[in-house]
């Protein structure tokens, strides 16, 4: 069966520091990959979206950037944290080529910035 | 890309089956509608998806109209574990498949 790794489950970073995220899913092959975000009260908001390695969309313009260097992990880094970066991330998978795939998502993270 | 509508809020006695509707009366006939939740603090589960049948799995029951302007999920026996949001999606063909969350519906499962 599909699994899919999200960490860490929680970070407390500076701001201006550099941000790490990794999620990885195993089970399945070439998968869409999605990273969203969820202010804190608010609803989820669709940051970038991958169909494969190294092709990786972004839906809104932000201070983050993600990347996907094997197949199945797909990273969320940026060079310099600000306070509205503060949220709870969530990485998904869904499988290729079925346009009515679910998305299944990881358990997330609780990023805040201080 | 198709919108959706949900009530903010419902009530929903324990044993009882919880009914949540869903308008979406701009839907084109190759979108899907998926419904999922979210429990406080965890990732969104998948409930169930459709597209014109009615669908039923392990955790609930979809019905869309006819038209497919509307659809109601039913969790046939709400427990106090089903209290969350509730979310119905139409897919954004456009983002990868992507799922474009609106506000929800919150269900408050009581004893």
């Amino acid at each position: 069966s599909q699994t899919i790794h999200q960490w860490p489950a929680t970070l407390v970073q500076p701001v201006g520091s550099p941000l790490s995220l990794e999620c990885t899913v195993e089970g399945t092959s070439n998968p869409n990959l999605y990273w969203y975000r969820q202010a804190a009260g608010r609803g989820l908001q669709l940051l970038f979206y991958s169909i494969g390695i190294d092709q990786i969309s972004s839906e809104v313009p932000q201070n983050l950037s993600a990347s996907r260097p094997q197949d199945r992990q797909f990273i969320l880094s940026s060079k310099k944290l600000l306070l509205s970066d503060s949220g709870f991330y969530l990485c998904a998978w869904s499988a290729q080529g079925a346009d009515n795939s679910p998305l299944h998502f990881g358990n997330g993270t609780r990023l805040t910035v201080t | 890309d198709a919108k959706t509508t949900q009530p903010p809020s419902m009530d929903c006695a324990e044993g009882r089956a919880a009914n949540l509707p869903c308008n979406h009366s701009t839907i084109s006939g190759n979108e899907y509608v998926y419904w999922y939740r979210q429990i406080h603090s965890q990732g969104p589960q998948y409930i169930i998806h459709g597209l014109k049948n009615n669908e039923t799995n392990e955790m609930a029951s979809l019905i869309i109209t006819e038209d497919r302007k509307s659809s109601t999920l039913i969790l046939p026996h709400a427990t106090l574990r089903d209290t969350a949001v509730y979310y119905c999606i139409v897919r954004v063909v456009h983002s990868g498949y992507a799922l474009n969350f609106g506000k929800g519906t919150s269900l408050l499962v009581t004893p």
